[in-house]
């Protein structure tokens, strides 16, 4: 069974649309992450969700809107994407800490090419 | 705010050589440092982690880290280098209720034959 799964892993869409990428964990974590990695492999986190709620929202466009129905499940939509957005976007899960001390558990990734 | 820098942003190594992967932290509070590897087209894989206690970390495929508060660093290593170790590597930090990691900008690992 795969820990913390993400779909689609490939996603190749034209400036303007919309998408929304999946991730579910079966882990038992409290804690679900985005992070995006971009072309020269930098990773920054973009928000984290502790048992449905907000936690952390980094300076991300607004573009950008995560939703976490329940917590083992966040999912990312993108509006109006633009040629920037083109990215690995990484789902992680930890277990519930403020301070971070487990460490993650990441998916394998979803690549968007917007062209 | 915490901050990693790793040195080397490429590491090119013999096969059964030494493996020595850089990272040095800057953080206000107690830190919680990891290591992670990412194979091509895959997500990261945790490798070891500090928290408290024992500053010689030992994680998984023979690596192994040191926390040595007095150099503000958490070097990787490997004694004996193998073709699958090659892969990108990411150090990171953590800790002081800012419930998130502060990742460094990776350094590729190649290993010749």
């Amino acid at each position: 069974d795969t820990a913390v799964s993400q779909t689609p892993k490939y996603l190749v869409t034209q400036m303007g649309n919309d998408k929304s990428i999946k991730c579910e964990q079966n882990l038992g974590h409290d804690t679900m992450y985005w992070y995006k990695q971009d072309s020269k492999k930098f990773l920054k986190i973009m928000f984290s969700y502790n048992n449905k709620e907000l936690i952390i929202n980094e300076t991300v466009p607004n573009r950008f809107s995560p939703k976490s129905p329940d917590k083992a499940h966040l999912n990312l939509h993108i509006n109006s994407l633009e040629l920037g957005d083109s990215a690995v976007y990484f789902c992680a899960s930890s277990h519930s800490d403020s301070q971070a001390i487990y460490g993650y558990t990441f998916g394998s990734g979803t690549r968007l090419t917007v062209v | 705010a915490q901050s990693v820098t790793q040195l080397g942003s490429h590491v090119s190594v013999s096969e059964g050589a030494l493996v020595l992967l850089r990272c040095n932290y800057s953080s206000s509070v107690p830190p919680y440092l990891f290591w992670y590897v990412q194979y091509p087209n895959q997500g990261l894989q945790l490798l070891l982690k500090y928290t408290t206690g024992a500053t010689l970390v030992k994680g998984i495929n023979g690596f192994e880290a040191e926390f040595k508060k007095s150099e503000t660093s958490f070097h990787l290593t490997k004694p004996s280098a193998h073709m699958s170790d090659a892969a990108e590597y990411f150090c990171a930090v953590s800790g002081g209720n800012a419930g998130k990691s502060t990742f460094g900008d990776g350094t590729t690992l190649t290993v010749k034959p």
